[in-house]
């Protein structure tokens, strides 16, 4: 079964707009990843935030991580519609990752 | 270009039939993953590899599925007597410490 569960699970927005989207959890988790996919895809890797860590940057991405509320956030600044993709989030479980079910982005021109 | 690559990226096949898809990791990295996708969900894991050894194994893999990983390299993934609930995208990604994980652009089964 998937750990993971991101909200909401479409979001449209229109480009230079912020996204937000966020990932509940269910157990503790040494690390948790962000990856994004483009329709009929594989998987990139966005972005790394370990457990004692609560916010990290990466251009216009900004990941926190509540541990205590087992939920971690993604929020994409200036959007732009090449950002158009599902988005999730994964997290560590001994050999794999659990991954969530996703949420649709969509940046409208 | 030295990333993941999977091989054929579509495949349709009609039910019954047996169907092999086959997963290149970037070459140093010894840990190998294979994920199922279904529309509309999130990757769901399959099987691990670290070199030549199966080391995990879900029970999403039922006896229709085995995985390979000859010689700690390629990897292939056979699924014997294909039923329509198959129908997903296979998804193979490769890793060297087992955190930082790279995909492969994923096969695509349709069974018909």
């Amino acid at each position: 079964s998937q750990q993971g569960e991101e909200d909401p699970q479409a979001l449209s927005i229109q480009e230079g707009e912020n996204a937000t989207m966020n990932c509940s959890y269910k157990t503790s988790i040494n690390n948790l990843q962000w990856y994004r996919q483009n329709s009929g895809r594989g998987l990139v890797h966005l972005i790394l935030i370990r457990s004692n860590e609560r916010e990290k940057h990466s251009g216009r991405l900004r990941v926190t991580l509540d541990t205590s509320k087992k939920s971690s956030s993604l929020l994409i600044t200036a959007s732009r519609a090449a950002d158009t993709a599902s988005y999730f989030c994964a997290t560590d479980g001994g050999n794999q990752f659990y991954f969530g079910t996703g949420t649709s982005l969509t940046v409208i021109p | 270009d030295t990333g993941v690559s999977q091989d054929p990226r579509h495949k349709i096949t009609k039910r019954g039939q047996n169907v092999t898809f086959r997963c290149d990791p970037i070459s140093e990295h010894n840990r190998l993953y294979w994920y199922r996708q279904t529309l509309g969900q999130g990757p769901e894991f399959l099987t691990y590899f670290q070199n030549e050894a199966q080391l995990e194994k879900s029970r999403l893999l039922s006896d229709r599925f085995s995985a390979e990983r000859p010689k700690g390299s390629f990897s292939t993934l056979e699924i014997q007597r294909t039923e329509q609930g198959d129908s997903a995208m296979y998804l193979c990604a490769s890793s060297p410490t087992g955190v930082l994980w790279d995909f492969g652009p994923g096969t695509r089964l349709t069974v018909t």
